[in-house]
């Protein structure tokens, strides 16, 4: 089935370390982001990517970073710099293109990250 | 984006229509009205999305004003599954407006 696949499901991170948070689509999508929520609260987005090799800074960027190699890849990484990453991190992808980023987003299971 | 307005919460009973309501007042033409649905501790789930008619898939329909500035997402026959938090969003199309601003949504509880 085509979708997308997030990884680790639950993740711990010590102080001072840097996860690496997987994100996977099968869906042949161009365009993919990464959301992060917080207990009560909306989404928002942290890094976009329109095209292979192409990202951009979304509201909350400080302390993520994001490489885009592949088509449907989209990995993120919490740094050390990230001083708040308990959260709920969301992963999503649409067609995007030229004339496509009216198209629904599609979204992962997420990935819950903790301090130790 | 034009902002949108949500009731904090709603209930339904089950195999009842749950119409859920939407205000987006300052919606301009060429922005779509998007709705989705998260159950706890999971992905948001897309339901349906339109600019100016009315549109209906197997998940829900969606009704819009016809000076678009509400909308009405309906469930025809809400279950015990249909429990989530429900979002509704205005986007621009084309090349700009890459986030959704998901906001606090509605939370429907369905009933037995």
């Amino acid at each position: 089935d085509g979708g997308i696949t997030q990884s680790p499901k639950y993740l711990f991170r010590k102080e001072g370390q840097n996860v690496t948070l997987s994100c996977e689509q099968n869906l042949n999508h161009d365009a993919m982001y990464w959301y992060r929520q917080d207990p009560g609260q909306g989404l928002r987005l942290i890094y976009y990517s329109q095209i292979v090799n192409d990202f951009q800074k979304g509201d909350i960027a400080e302390g993520y970073s994001v490489s885009r190699e592949k088509k449907e890849s989209f990995p993120l990484t919490v740094t050390s710099a990230q001083k708040n990453p308990t959260a709920f991190y969301l992963c999503a992808s649409s067609i995007g293109g030229t004339g496509g980023f009216w198209q629904p987003q599609h979204f992962g299971d997420g990935t819950r990250l903790s301090i130790l | 984006d034009a902002k949108t307005t949500q009731p904090t919460s709603m209930d339904c009973a089950e195999g009842r229509a749950a119409n859920l309501p939407c205000n987006h007042s300052t919606i301009s033409g060429n922005e779509y009205v998007y709705w989705y649905r998260q159950i706890h501790s999971q992905g948001p789930q897309y339901i349906i999305h339109g600019l100016k008619n009315n549109e209906t898939n197997e998940m829900a329909s969606l009704i819009i004003t016809e000076d678009r500035k509400s909308s009405t997402l309906i469930l025809p026959h809400a279950t015990l599954r249909d429990t989530a938090v429900y979002y509704c969003i205005v986007r621009v199309g084309g090349n700009s407006g890459y986030a959704l601003n998901f906001g606090k949504g509605t939370s429907l509880l369905v009933t037995p």
